[in-house]
């Protein structure tokens, strides 16, 4: 079965940083590009950042870049987000998400359950 | 950056209609990279359809997707209970701002 499990959500002050973990069971993680899609309550999905299967090839949505870094080590299958000068507007859910191929930014087959990021003061 | 424009809004149908959702892109695109998602309460996002017109495994065949050029869709052949939820069309890097099936 195909898993995806994120952790490392809490409450953080404006301007501070957390650090996100995602952890894949149940495939070849070295096949498959991942990504990070958060969510507001009742707002559409929001692409964050995602990485290619070769742990190399990456990119950032233009709301997050410079702020946030994504990595992952197939090695421990795992799929971090790095998030600094955290804002309001970063408030949501943060789904793990696996893409249908090798690259990142392929439709998204499989999600987590999401772990939830608050910036409030 | 593609601006992905969903209509209707909201979709007020009965159980055992069909439904067709719009998705309009502000540039012409390939449909390989255009993906639609299901969204019930309290879950996470389901794809059902990736590349314009290819239906997931498992997704009944009830739901087809089509289209080219800036105009796709996303048709329920008839409406189960469990299909009221929200739908998202999506490229990469974008979401569109979703339809809304409720019952009538």
């Amino acid at each position: 079965e195909v898993k995806l499990v994120e952790s490392g959500g809490g409450v953080i002050r404006p301007g501070g940083s957390l650090r996100l973990s995602c952890v894949a069971s149940g495939f070849n993680v070295d096949d498959y590009g991942l990504s990070w899609v958060r969510q507001s309550p009742g707002k559409r999905p929001e692409w964050v950042a995602g990485v290619g299967w070769n742990e190399i090839s990456m990119n950032y949505a233009a709301s997050v870049r410079g702020r946030f870094t994504v990595s992952r080590s197939n090695v421990k299958r795992s799929l971090y987000l790095r998030m600094t000068s955290l804002k309001a507007e970063d408030t949501a859910l943060y789904y793990c998400v696996r893409a249908q191929g090798r690259d990142y930014d392929l439709a998204f087959d499989q999600w987590g359950q999401g772990t939830m990021v608050i910036v409030s003061s | 950056d593609i601006v992905l424009t969903q209509s209707p809004g909201t979709l007020s149908l009965s159980p055992g209609e069909r439904a067709t959702l719009s998705c309009k892109t502000s540039e012409t695109i390939s449909g390989k990279y255009l993906a639609w998602y299901q969204q019930k309460p309290g879950q996470a996002p389901r794809l059902l359809i990736s590349g314009a017109s290819n239906r997931v495994t498992g997704i009944p065949h009830r739901f087809s997707g089509g289209g080219s050029g800036t105009d796709f869709t996303l048709t329920i052949g008839r409406l189960e209970p469990e299909d009221f939820a929200v739908y998202y069309c999506q490229l990469p890097g974008t979401f569109g701002r979703g339809t809304k099936i409720e019952v009538k």
